[in-house]
């Protein structure tokens, strides 16, 4: 089991560029999530997908857009990246939203110029 | 506002002693919590978790202790080992309200010396 897989590991954008992460898990979760980590911060909830089909904002959505292409794969995608959205992206699933334990993928560090 | 706070950004403790490491919160409906692990480029790693109907649980070398008229709880790692060094997350979650999300403190760095 690969567990949760995270796609690019990094990357430079300009403002203004557009990019889509990519997330997969292979543990069969019906949950999954996107959070970004800044420096001397936690972890904050970007959007997150309750089950395939479903999405709803976190504490920090905006600037963000994402995707449940199905119960595997959940894609984060920013528009129109600004450099406020430089940071670590962390990917994660769960057996259900009410499963508290979350299983994090390895991240995506992403620089915005 | 924070609602889950670790005051101690670091803590150095030396191989073979115990290691304790803090969290406070202010969210009263918070009914589980949970510390994860991170190694530097590497994604979190669930440690130990506790529910708000108890006051302990143990894991091997890893207790956490619940205090719910302090919101605080702790860590404790014994004996530390030098492979213990890593950044330490404490997680809240109020399963019962919202959308069930974990909302997570800002982390302190444990550095186990041999």
């Amino acid at each position: 089991n690969a567990g949760v897989t995270q796609t690019p590991k990094f990357q430079v954008l300009k403002t203004g560029q557009s990019m889509t992460l990519q997330c997969a898990q292979d543990m069969n979760h019906n949950s999954m999530y996107w959070y970004r980590q800044d420096p001397g911060m936690g972890l904050r909830l970007i959007y997150y997908s309750a089950s395939e089909g479903t999405t709803d904002k976190g504490e920090v959505p905006n600037g963000y857009n994402v995707s449940r292409l199905n119960k595997r794969e959940f894609s984060l995608r920013l528009e129109s990246a600004a450099p406020s959205q430089t940071s670590v992206y962390f990917c994660a699933s769960s057996e259900a939203l009410t499963s508290y334990e979350q299983y994090f993928g390895p991240g995506t560090r992403l620089t915005v110029t | 506002d924070q609602q889950v706070k670790q005051n101690s950004p670091s803590l150095s403790v030396q191989e073979g002693r115990i290691s304790i490491l803090n969290c406070d919160y202010t969210n009263s409906m918070f009914d589980y919590f949970l510390w994860y692990k991170k190694y530097p480029a590497e994604g979190p790693t669930f440690l130990i978790s506790i529910s708000s109907i108890k006051d302990k649980n143990e894991d091997g070398r890893f207790t956490v202790f619940l205090n719910k008229s302090a919101k605080h709880l702790s860590l404790h790692i014994v004996p530390s080992q030098p492979g213990d060094s890593a950044v330490y997350f404490c997680a809240a979650s109020d399963y019962g309200g919202s959308q069930g999300n974990l909302i997570f403190g800002k982390g302190t760095k444990l550095s186990v010396k041999p």
